[in-house]
């Protein structure tokens, strides 16, 4: 199972915009709504952003929002603040009978 | 508070085997999978395999399959991850992650792998 495809940086300044793409199969992305999002900082463990292409877990900000469209899955991040500088990884559940997932390779977002 | 607890980091021979423990607290251990997910140093994350903490079942990745073996204590609240045969390219943060649906929730605070003669 190949690795979903991320870009590998993105950058943009206090305030803006930024959406993050995370291309995938129509073995994976492109058949389950489980695609999901998570953000680390250096030294940190992963921290879920996104589950099932949209939904926020408690305590994450509206700020994070999440969509998909065929084998493409985004994350947008608006109003950017410096803490959202981390690495943020893409996963997308791949398995058809048990449980099985894929990983994107990561994009390195860096608040100018 | 929900939290998974691993044990502390390993320096090992290539060759050698490990053993890395995840405790569950603050949560029924039975009612959720448990999934490995290591980083190799400045790498992404990658989906090691998953095992079901009701029945048992696992699933590994194709490329540690025969050299992974996931299992859980449902007594203790406890997964464990064993992995043989080390290489240097095993040296890594190996994380345990509570899977909900397809997502995983709560995280390890990792453990350091590293494989070194």
């Amino acid at each position: 199972q190949s690795a979903l495809t991320q870009s590998a940086s993105v950058s943009g300044s206090p305030g803006q915009s930024i959406t993050i793409s995370c291309t995938g199969t129509s073995s994976d992305v492109g058949s389950y709504n489980l695609v999901s999002w998570y953000q680390q900082h250096p030294g940190k463990a992963p921290k879920l952003m996104i589950s099932e292409v949209s939904k926020r877990p408690s305590g994450v900000s509206n700020r994070f929002s999440g969509s998909k469209s065929g084998n493409t899955a985004s994350l947008t991040i608006s109003g950017l603040q410096a803490e959202d500088e981390a690495h943020y990884y893409c996963c997308s559940y791949a398995g058809s009978r048990i449980f099985h997932v894929v990983f994107g390779g990561g994009t390195k977002l860096t608040v100018l | 508070q929900v939290h998974l607890v691993q044990s502390g980091a390993e320096v090992k021979k290539p060759g050698a085997s490990v053993n890395v423990s995840c405790k569950a607290s603050g949560y029924t251990f039975s009612s959720y999978g448990i999934s490995w997910v290591r980083q190799a140093p400045g790498q992404g994350l990658e989906w090691m395999g998953w095992i079901s903490a009701y029945k048992g079942n696992t699933n590994y990745a194709q490329k540690l399959q025969g050299r992974v073996t996931m299992t859980t204590d449902t007594s203790t609240g406890t997964a464990y991850m064993e992995l043989r045969s080390l290489r240097s390219d095993d040296t890594a943060v190996y994380y345990c992650a509570r899977n909900v649906g397809g997502a995983f929730d709560i995280w390890g605070q990792g453990t350091t792998v590293t494989v070194s003669s």
